[in-house]
């Protein structure tokens, strides 16, 4: 099964609307920690967000939150006042935790590609 | 504080030509990662330092690709050989990270876009 479900092909937004990137993940640690990153053409992971599974709140980075949903098991990024420069692939990414630690690795979805229309 | 760095941004080879990549990380960053990013995926961890040890690496990386990181800063990546499967985008990102935790952010370079004639 895979770690990290995004199955959103392609989202368009109009520039100043909010917009939400979906993400689904599967675990079975109970410690985990769920990542957004955004990949503008120039190639570069870009860290936007960060939600740990012990996290009470929902997390927020100025114009980004993240919806977490413990027990439906998603993550999905919304993004308020679109920006034309929000134009990106966004990738959702998470990290177990092994009882050793060992395991660091993050492990990526597919991504979704935004298009904000001015 | 430059950012992590990587070289070449671009490489064209033959296939069976061996190529190196660089990356530079962020200095005082005790982790480095590589990953490959083919097109429409995301990456796909290759292998990942602490200091310089090796501490991991995946199914991924067959026999013709080595990782160093000497002296725990700089890492280079080899493929030897190469093939037309071995295209894609090479992603190095470092971190510094003390202990065990699921919150150890990773920043990243612009990448090596690799292309095997």
């Amino acid at each position: 099964a895979q770690k990290i479900t995004q199955t959103q092909p392609g989202m368009f937004v109009q520039e100043k609307e909010a917009v939400t990137l979906d993400c689904t993940y599967d675990t079975s640690d109970p410690s985990y920690g769920l990542f957004w990153y955004k990949q503008p053409s120039s190639g570069e992971m870009i860290f936007l967000i960060y939600q740990g599974s012990y996290d009470q709140q929902n997390a927020t980075e100025g114009r980004y939150s993240l919806n977490f949903q413990k027990a439906r098991k998603s993550a999905n990024l919304v993004i308020s006042a679109s920006q034309l420069g929000d134009s990106a692939m966004y990738f959702c990414a998470m990290r177990e935790m092994d009882l050793t630690g060992a395991n660091s690795k993050l492990t990526f979805g597919k991504g979704i590609t935004l298009s904000v229309r001015p | 504080d430059t950012g992590v760095s990587q070289d070449p941004r671009h490489k064209i080879t033959k296939r069976g030509q061996n190529v190196t990549f660089r990356c530079d990380p962020i200095s005082e960053h005790n982790r480095l990662y590589w990953y490959r990013q083919t097109l429409g995926q995301g990456p796909e961890f290759l292998t990942y330092f602490q200091n310089e040890a090796q501490l991991e690496k995946s199914r991924l990386l067959s026999n013709r690709f080595s990782a160093e990181r000497p002296k725990g800063s700089f890492s280079t990546l080899e493929i030897q050989r190469t093939e037309q499967g071995d295209s894609a985008m090479y992603l190095c990102a470092s971190s510094i990270q003390g202990g065990v935790s699921p919150n150890e952010k990773l920043f990243f370079g612009s990448g090596t876009q690799l292309s095997v004639l």
